[in-house]
């Protein structure tokens, strides 16, 4: 079983929709939560980050951690086709070296 | 350097040769990883330097895989007797100090074909 689980999708949606994005995790000790956002043929880029459970507002973008239920998402607001890109979660603890990614979820927003 | 820098962008190689794959990461930073990308798949990390030495490379898939980093800075990543099933977008990345909270910054990868 993997460490991280994420929603596969693809998730198609219109313009304007909110959109949940989730994951799992089955270690306990990741303390740090991460979404990246990835366009097509680029690297990822850092979206979100949030430290041990609770909620995060950026504009349209909200995270939340729920340590209790390992289980973390990223919802988007008033979603735009600029939005449409592959969302990947990402956890790590305070010493990590590393950090430790789902399987990805590609958006598709529909003008 | 203004952004984490890969080459090449692109390569294609035939089953059984061996290819080098560089990284050249953000001035300062003294954490680099690799990760490996595969068609529709999410990263898979292969191995973590801090400064030269390489503390996790727990995620190597096989002898044939190897990496150094020289320096401080450039790091390149060998595949030797390459595989089909080598063939994915490998991703490089880096962070000021390896710590658990810190962003990557990630290079925008190489595409590996292996025919």
């Amino acid at each position: 079983q993997k460490e991280v689980e994420q929603d596969p999708g693809p998730l198609s949606v219109p313009e304007g929709a909110i959109v949940s994005l989730n994951c799992t995790y089955s270690n306990s000790a990741f303390q740090y939560f991460m979404w990246y956002r990835q366009y097509s043929r680029k690297g990822p880029e850092l979206l979100m980050y949030t430290y041990s459970s609770g909620n995060k507002e950026d504009g349209r973008f909200t995270a939340q951690v729920d340590k209790s239920s390992k289980y973390i998402s990223l919802f988007i607001r008033d979603s735009q086709p600029s939005d449409s890109a592959t969302y990947l979660c990402a956890m790590a603890n305070t010493n990590a070296g590393k950090s430790t990614f789902g399987d990805g979820t590609t958006l598709t927003v529909k003008p | 350097g203004a952004g984490v820098s890969q080459s090449p962008s692109n390569k294609v190689t035939e089953k059984g040769k061996d290819v080098e794959l560089r990284c050249d990461p953000i001035s300062g930073h003294t954490a680099l990883y690799w990760y490996r990308q595969s068609l529709g798949q999410g990263l898979e990390f292969l191995i973590y330097f801090q400064g030269n030495s390489a503390p996790d490379k727990s995620g190597l898939p096989s002898d044939r895989f190897s990496a150094e980093r020289t320096g401080g800075s450039v790091s390149t990543l060998t595949i030797q007797r390459t595989q089909q099933e080598d063939s994915a977008v490998y991703l490089c990345a880096s962070s000021q100090t390896g710590r658990g909270n810190e962003k990557l910054f990630f290079g925008s990868g190489t595409q590996l074909s292996v025919l």
